[in-house]
Formats: structure tokens, C-alpha cells, sequence
């Protein structure tokens, strides 16, 4: 398996509170994603890096901002979180371009009341 | 249309049964095709690239039909163990993949 850990895995929190999920990797890929999964859409992008501080926007990136200060490392904050975002949280990566082969993280499951 | 189209099933099939899913796309331009399985409240991972060719891999055939649009997969003897979803995934010929909301398979004995 890739080695991707996700932290935390579970997480509650209240609305208008800001949230930070952490995506590690150990290949040294160079593209990072974010995706959110929720009932009826399949996995959506939030925002993606392909290399360190070069981050951009996926479909669903309203609400969310990213951060990568390391190779290893992909940050996705939630300013001020809302009950839309409730949802489960995957990170991924992939070697050379986003149109290769992704591997995911085990997600996070975020709850916002 | 959708960019990416899945019947969400579920399939209900017996052990040893023969199963196929259809997954239709809507860029012609699309170049990479890929079946993930995702186990229930677990991650999605790769089950295997789909060539123009066709390829196989054990018990599963996935076939790419680039003029009406779609892939598929087929697997043959199915097990308990196949029972997951099954995530149909495109790029856009853009920065990106899109995945398909799943198709789910139920083996029962």
C-alpha cells in the first residue's frame, strides 16, 4: 500500500469553528489532492498541489483553502467550518500528473454540528 | 449529460456468478480509464487500468469502447469478497480525474 496517512480520522467539531486536516506521504509524489465523498456525488476535488506552495482549485473549493510547505505534507483548512461540510475527506497522491494512477489515504470523517 | 455515468445497482449475484458493469463517459478526448473498488467506510483503491486494448487480470476483464463512449468491467466467479462498490474513474483531458458515484456489488452465498 502507499504510504498516506491522514490525521485526525475522526473529528467533530461546531459550526463556525476552523478545522485543519493533515495528508502525509512517504513516496515522494509529487501531486497532492484533496477529495470529499458524500452521498449521490462520488468523490468531488477540493483543491490539488503539484509540487510545494504550487496549489490550485478543483470543482468544490468554496470555503476551503490549502496549504503545502512540504513535499510530504498537504494541508486542508476549513476557515470557518458549516454543516455542508460534513462529510468524509480523502487525500490522494500521484507520482507524475493527475492523470496517472491515484492512491488514497484511509479519509477523514469530519462531523460539524 | 454527466462526465462520468454508473448504474449505483446494487448487482444482488450468487457466488459464481458472471457480472458486468457499464460506465459511460462523455469526453471523446479522454485518455486515461481506471476501475476502483471501495470497500464500505474505506478508501478507494485501484483495481486496475483500463488499456484500449482490453486487459485482464485474474477473474476481471475491463474493455474500453472508444466510439460509443464507454468501459466496462467483467468478473467472472465471483466471490463474497468482490462485494464492494466499484468507481468507474476518467480524466477529462484536463488536470484532473473524475470519478463516478459507484456501482455496488452484493455476492451473496
Amino acid at each position: 500500500d502507499a504510504g498516506i496517512t491522514q490525521s485526525p480520522r475522526h473529528k467533530v467539531t461546531e459550526t463556525g469553528t476552523p478545522v485543519t486536516l493533515r495528508c502525509h506521504q512517504t513516496e515522494n509524489h509529487r501531486y497532492m489532492y484533496w477529495y470529499r465523498q458524500d452521498p449521490g456525488h462520488g468523490l468531488r476535488l477540493i483543491h490539488y498541489s503539484y509540487g510545494v506552495k504550487d496549489t490550485d482549485k478543483g470543482e468544490v473549493s468554496d470555503g476551503y483553502s490549502v496549504s503545502r510547505s512540504k513535499t510530504e505534507d498537504f494541508l486542508l483548512t476549513l476557515e470557518s467550518a458549516t454543516s455542508s461540510q460534513t462529510s468524509v475527506y480523502f487525500c490522494a497522491i500521484s507520482e507524475g500528473s493527475p492523470q496517472e494512477t491515484q492512491y488514497f489515504g484511509p479519509g477523514t470523517r469530519l462531523l460539524v454540528l | 449529460r454527466k462526465e462520468v455515468e454508473q448504474d449505483p445497482g446494487p448487482f444482488n449475484v450468487p457466488e459464481g456468478a458472471t457480472v458486468a458493469f457499464n460506465c459511460t463517459y462523455s469526453n471523446s478526448a479522454s485518455q486515461s480509464f481506471f476501475w476502483y473498488r471501495q470497500d464500505c467506510r474505506k478508501e478507494p483503491k485501484l483495481l486496475m487500468s483500463v488499456y484500449s486494448s482490453g486487459n485482464e487480470d485474474g477473474r476481471f476483464t475491463a474493455q474500453l469502447n472508444r466510439a460509443s463512449q464507454y468501459i466496462s468491467l467483467l468478473i467472472r466467479d465471483s466471490k463474497l469478497s468482490d462485494s464492494a462498490t466499484y468507481l468507474c474513474v476518467v480524466d477529462l483531458n484536463t488536470d484532473k480525474l473524475i470519478f463516478g458515484t459507484g456501482t455496488r456489488l452484493q455476492v451473496f452465498p
